[in-house]
């Protein structure tokens, strides 16, 4: 497609639910990132993908949040047992690999735990 | 945590006044890049500028970058209405690919 696609747009779950949300990179982008954005914060790095391999997920915050990318393309996170404090923006973002390469963001997914 | 961090936090100023962010960080960089978000949604690039540059233009938009200091600027000229919006700094670390953010600057300009 011609931007990053990122679906639900908006997701409301009960706390203790799972929660899956996808990320569509623009094509041909073999790096893939997942950022959460909080009310008046800046993205907070979670994950980057380089083809299919999470080459740093440093910044998942516990076990309850995974992402995959099995074929290099499509990634999905996915939180499991969901808590309130999950509630934020996820953003993804794509570019072509590489230092120094601009990353293009989707819309995001806001998330809202009840 | 985050590598970036921007001043002033908020900034108000009149249409057609000049409108200055800065950003510092605190490891070395490869490169450092400034975007512009709407409404809490979608970040937009805006420019990149690479460690061994100082300064780069691009429309109305002009940053510099001094590493000696491990800081950046963004200006913005003859500012519109329309530049009303959150801006953040971004650096790539040396040590690999990931991208941080800091915590930007919410910039509103008053018609």
């Amino acid at each position: 497609g011609a931007g990053v696609s990122q679906t639900p747009s908006n997701k409301v779950t009960e706390k203790g639910k799972y929660v899956e949300l996808r990320c569509d990179p623009i094509s041909g982008h073999t790096a893939l990132y997942w950022y959460r954005q909080s009310l008046g914060q800046g993205p907070e790095f979670l994950i980057y993908f380089q083809g299919t391999g999470a080459a740093d997920d440093s910044g998942l915050p516990n076990d309850r949040f995974f992402a995959v990318r099995p074929e290099g393309s499509v990634s999905t996170l996915k939180i499991q047992r969901t808590e309130r404090g999950d509630s934020a923006v996820y953003l993804c973002a794509s570019s072509p690999g590489g230092v120094g390469n601009t990353i293009y963001f989707g819309e995001g997914s806001w998330l809202t735990v009840v | 945590s985050q590598q970036g961090e921007e001043d002033p936090q908020a900034l108000s100023i009149q249409e057609g006044e000049n409108a200055t962010m800065n950003c510092s960080y605190k490891t070395s960089i490869n490169n450092l890049q400034w975007y512009r978000q709407n409404s809490g949604r979608g970040l937009v690039h805006l420019i990149l500028i690479r460690s061994n540059e100082r300064e780069k233009h691009s429309g109305r938009l002009r940053v510099t970058l001094d590493t000696s200091k491990k800081s950046s600027s963004l200006l913005i000229t003859a500012s519109r209405a329309a530049d009303t919006a959150s801006y953040f700094c971004a650096t790539d670390g040396t040590g690999g690919f990931k991208t941080i953010f800091g915590a930007g600057t919410r910039l509103f300009v008053k018609a």
